[in-house]
């Protein structure tokens, strides 16, 4: 089934770690997001992809980077995680180039940093 | 850029009666307006778009109104029931650009 996924759903590290958050699409997508959202609360964009090696910061400040070498393929990465961070990390994607399409999110990482 | 303010943070409303959002845009090219509801411990997940070209658009219970002059659109429930209680987000784009969204709605439905 044609979907976006998440890994881990749930993730628990130490002050200090690189983590990578994995987020994939099966449908063909190549607009790709990564939000950070407290839950219920406002979305906060910090980075999107137009496609294959196309990469943008979004409105907020956040000592992560993405990549994207494949198409269905958008990972997040904390160099050195800190307690600020811990948050839910939500991923979309919406197709490019019909001008204006609807976006599909993931089901979401919760990430705890201690 | 395009920024989106979303009037209420938070609406409390009695069971069957009408619920209504309203957003603010700032760049007059955007031309897309989504809406998203998230449940509690959900993905967000769209419910209702309007394209600028349309000044209204309904489905079943839920319809969305579109000023292009004012800059400003707005999500209407009918008849609310209690699995309409969620956070609603508007969303505003221009063409391919990325989706800006409002800070959320928080609406409790009362029994």
């Amino acid at each position: 089934e044609a979907d976006i996924y998440q890994t881990p759903r749930y993730l628990v590290i130490g002050t200090g770690k690189k983590i990578t958050l994995e987020c994939s699409q099966t449908m063909g997508h190549d607009k790709m997001y990564w939000y950070q959202q407290d839950p219920g609360m406002e979305l906060h964009l910090i980075h999107y992809s137009y496609g294959v090696n196309s990469t943008e910061k979004g409105d907020l400040s956040s000592e992560s980077t993405v990549s994207r070498i494949r198409t269905e393929h958008f990972p997040l990465t904390l160099e050195s995680a800190r307690p600020s961070h811990t948050s839910q990390y939500l991923c979309a994607s919406s197709i490019l180039g019909q001008g204006v399409s609807e976006a599909f999110f993931g089901q979401g990482t919760r990430l705890t940093v201690v | 850029g395009e920024n989106v303010e979303q009037h209420p943070s938070t609406l409390s409303v009695q069971e069957g009666d009408s619920a209504v959002i309203k957003c603010t845009y700032s760049d007059s090219a955007s031309n897309y307006f989504p809406w998203y509801k998230q449940e509690l411990g959900k993905r967000p997940q769209l419910i209702i778009d309007i394209r600028s070209n349309v000044g209204e658009k309904k489905d079943q219970r839920i319809a969305v109104t579109l000023n292009k002059t004012a800059k400003h659109f707005s999500l209407h429930i009918t008849e609310t029931q209690p699995e309409d209680s969620a956070v609603y987000f508007c969303a505003a784009s221009l063409g391919d650009d990325k989706i800006i969204f409002g800070k959320g709605t928080r609406l409790h439905i009362l029994p």
